[in-house]
């Protein structure tokens, strides 16, 4: 059963305008999201993430925004640039109090941004 | 560079052949996890470690042991390779503990790239 859904695999963007990556979850006991950028043949880095006390975290062209009524989170990048073409994993933890930093990953979607 | 190592970075098994993979990181950080990427399936967690001497399983963890015998080091093993288990694997680590946003930033190895024939 996936808890955490990315239902678009890919995405494809003009350079300059918005992308906006999309993600859903099934579990109500989540309560940080997180979302992770990977190159090909390198491990994900993280990139931003957002507490389930927030509806929105801003860094730099990166903001993610967070609907807790309709378990969906998003990722918007703007302006997209070239740079930014990878695959972006959206995360979810469950807060166990300290004993635990278990992280459920998506599937992915495979960002291009188009000269 | 501190950061997560993983070794190797390329593997070929042969069906019922055993090995390690190696993981190691020096930032002191109290939680590792180990976990696989498939195409369709994103990234699945085998085993994860919460400290030294304590482990415990994820979403996929048979065929796989771990053991953490040292904050620094947590090595996957597949005791009878088999096909299913091609993969490349991710090994990742973190602070452990307060609820901020920024200790959930995972640091990642490069992976470790295995098929089994």
């Amino acid at each position: 059963d996936q808890q955490v859904k990315q239902n678009s695999p890919s995405l494809s963007v003009q350079e300059g305008r918005i992308s906006i990556l999309n993600c859903d979850y099934t579990n109500s006991m989540f309560d940080y999201f997180l979302w992770y950028k990977k190159y090909p043949a390198e491990g994900p880095t993280f990139l931003i993430s957002i507490s389930s006390i927030k509806d929105k975290n801003e860094d730099g062209r990166f903001t993610v925004f967070l609907n807790k009524s309709a378990k969906h989170l998003s990722l918007h990048i703007v302006p997209s640039q070239p740079g930014d073409s990878a695959v972006y994993f959206c995360a979810a933890s469950e807060w166990y109090g300290g004993a635990t930093n278990k992280l459920i990953f998506g599937t992915g979607t495979l960002l291009a941004v188009q000269p | 560079n501190a950061g997560v190592t993983q070794t190797p970075k390329f593997q070929v098994l042969k069906t019922g052949q055993s090995m390690t993979l190696q993981c190691a990181q020096d930032m002191n950080h109290e939680y590792m996890s180990w976990y696989r990427q498939d195409p369709g399936m994103g990234l699945r967690l085998i085993h994860y470690s919460v400290g030294a001497g304590i482990t415990d399983q994820g979403e996929v963890p048979n065929g796989y042991n771990v053991s953490r015998s040292t904050t620094e080091d947590f090595p996957l093993r597949l005791l009878s390779a088999a096909p299913s288990q091609t993969s490349v694997y991710f090994c990742a680590s973190s602070r452990s503990g307060a609820p901020n946003p920024a200790n959930y930033g995972y640091t990642f190895g490069s992976g470790t790239r295995l098929t089994v024939v």
